[in-house]
């Protein structure tokens, strides 16, 4: 158990529709990461996040938004979702040691959309 | 675009074999990390190496870098049909837009471990 929580597990949505993903990091971790990881593109990093900020941004769809709130958890959110944004989804939290920083993953919400 | 490169893609082995995965890069880059996933779950952390290494290891894990050729392998020894899994090598490279947050990941090898 990484320390990384994820909900839901799973998500079953239609074309069109617009979900919510959360993650809540490690106690004491201010940076949260979303990663979407399917079959062809394998791991593609989407966005992170520290202490509330967006610091980088990754292959992050314009209909794909993410948050940080005070508490540190953090929120991803799906619109207009398509065929082709089933996927896994991944959110890590992130610590230093001696200068190098090391990410913790999540279970992960798998989404499928029909 | 991925900037690690995992070979072989699948590798197959009995129990108590050694198991070799190798993952080439393409630009330089700070340290590089070896992760586990199980099937469709999250990754797992296994070992970090940093640029100025040569070799570090973790129990049955080695992990060797080579930067000159950009390329590191990761080695389980005495293997378990537990190490069943994907594994993923990942590296800050340093064209990441000034960030040094994005790791990249590389497409993977799953290893099955047959008893």
């Amino acid at each position: 158990d990484s320390g990384v929580t994820q909900t839901p597990k799973h998500l079953i949505t239609a074309t069109g529709q617009r979900v919510t993903l959360r993650c809540s990091p490690r106690s004491g971790d201010l940076s949260v990461y979303w990663y979407q990881q399917s079959l062809d593109q394998g791991l593609q990093f989407l966005i992170q996040y520290y202490n509330g900020e967006e610091r980088a941004k990754g292959n992050i769809l314009e209909r794909f938004s993410a948050q940080q709130f005070p508490d540190l958890h953090s929120e991803l959110n799906l619109s207009s979702l398509e065929l082709g944004d089933s996927a896994l989804y991944f959110c890590a939290s992130s610590a230093f040691s001696g200068g190098q920083e090391t990410q913790y993953f999540g279970p992960g919400t798998r989404l499928l959309v029909l | 675009s991925q900037q690690g490169e995992e070979d072989p893609q699948a590798l197959s082995i009995q129990e108590g074999e050694n198991a070799t995965m190798n993952c080439s890069y393409k630009t330089s880059i700070n340290n590089l990390q070896w992760y586990r996933q199980n099937s469709g779950r999250g990754l797992v952390h296994l070992i970090l190496i940093r640029s100025n290494e040569r070799e570090k290891h973790s129990g049955r894990l080695r992990v060797t870098l080579d930067t000159s050729k950009k390329s590191s392998s990761l080695l389980i020894t005495a293997s378990r049909a537990a190490d069943t899994a994907s594994y993923f090598c990942a590296t800050y490279p340093s064209d990441s837009g000034g960030s040094n947050y994005k790791l990249t990941f590389g497409k993977g090898t799953l290893l099955t471990v047959n008893p």
